[in-house]
């Protein structure tokens, strides 16, 4: 089963609203990522929130982790059209060789 | 910059034909991946390779196989392709790097993804 599950599974707003997607996993990590995938294409590292970590930054995203919850949040604030796209979670177990397990996805669409 | 190709961004076989689907990437990185990605599953891990000749089943490697011969290359095999193979096969590479502590660092970079099709 996934160790990661993306809620909500999809998402519409339009731009210049924030987004906001959940993450939740079920066992204890080493770090937490979120990954981008936009329509047919391969991901792109968004950002990387270790176990110790409580909050990032990195330009319009913010990341949160709560390891008593097990569980991360993905904000983009101020979103723009081009943010349209597939959201990932994936978690490091530290089972070893750098292996991920991915989510299932948010599904971003920001309208103009 | 970094970069990780895939040989075919869009493949059609026939049932029982075999099939090679190959990863390039240029950054000397140690750590290759194969994901089967599908809606609904999100991705799912074929198999890895932590070193040249050096393979690792994934949580779905049955009817798959793998070759690394040399660093930067990781190709993945359908023996003999069936329908339900049918999916976007992506390939990832990272660095086998150790941060402050036991802390791994392991950001995945992958390429643009082969949509194989079996009929």
């Amino acid at each position: 089963s996934q160790q990661g599950e993306e809620d909500p599974q999809a998402l519409s707003i339009q731009e210049g609203e924030n987004a906001t997607m959940n993450c939740s996993y079920k066992t204890s990590i080493n770090n937490l990522q979120w990954y981008r995938q936009n329509s047919g294409r391969g991901l792109v590292h968004l950002i990387l929130i270790r176990s110790n970590e409580r909050e990032k930054h990195s330009g319009r995203l913010r990341v949160t982790l709560d390891t008593s919850k097990k569980s991360s949040s993905l904000l983009i604030t101020a979103s723009r059209a081009a943010d349209t796209a597939s959201y990932f979670c994936a978690t490091d177990m530290n089972t070893g060789f750098q292996k991920l397990v991915f989510g299932t996805g948010t599904r971003l669409l920001v309208s103009p | 910059d970094v970069k990780v190709t895939q040989s075919s961004r869009y493949l059609v076989k026939r049932t029982g034909e075999k099939v090679f689907l190959e990863c390039v990437q240029d950054m000397d990185h140690e750590n290759m991946f194969w994901y089967r990605q599908d809606p609904g599953l999100g991705l799912r891990l074929i198999y890895f390779s932590y070193d040249v000749k050096m393979k690792e089943k994934g949580d779905i490697p049955e009817g798959y196989s793998v070759s690394r011969e040399k660093k930067e290359r990781f190709s993945l095999i359908l023996e003999s392709a069936s329908t339900n193979q049918t999916s976007m096969y992506l390939c990832a590479s990272t660095l086998a790097m150790l941060g402050a502590g036991s802390a791994i660092y392991n950001e995945q970079f992958f390429g643009p993804g082969t949509r194989l099709t079996v009929l």
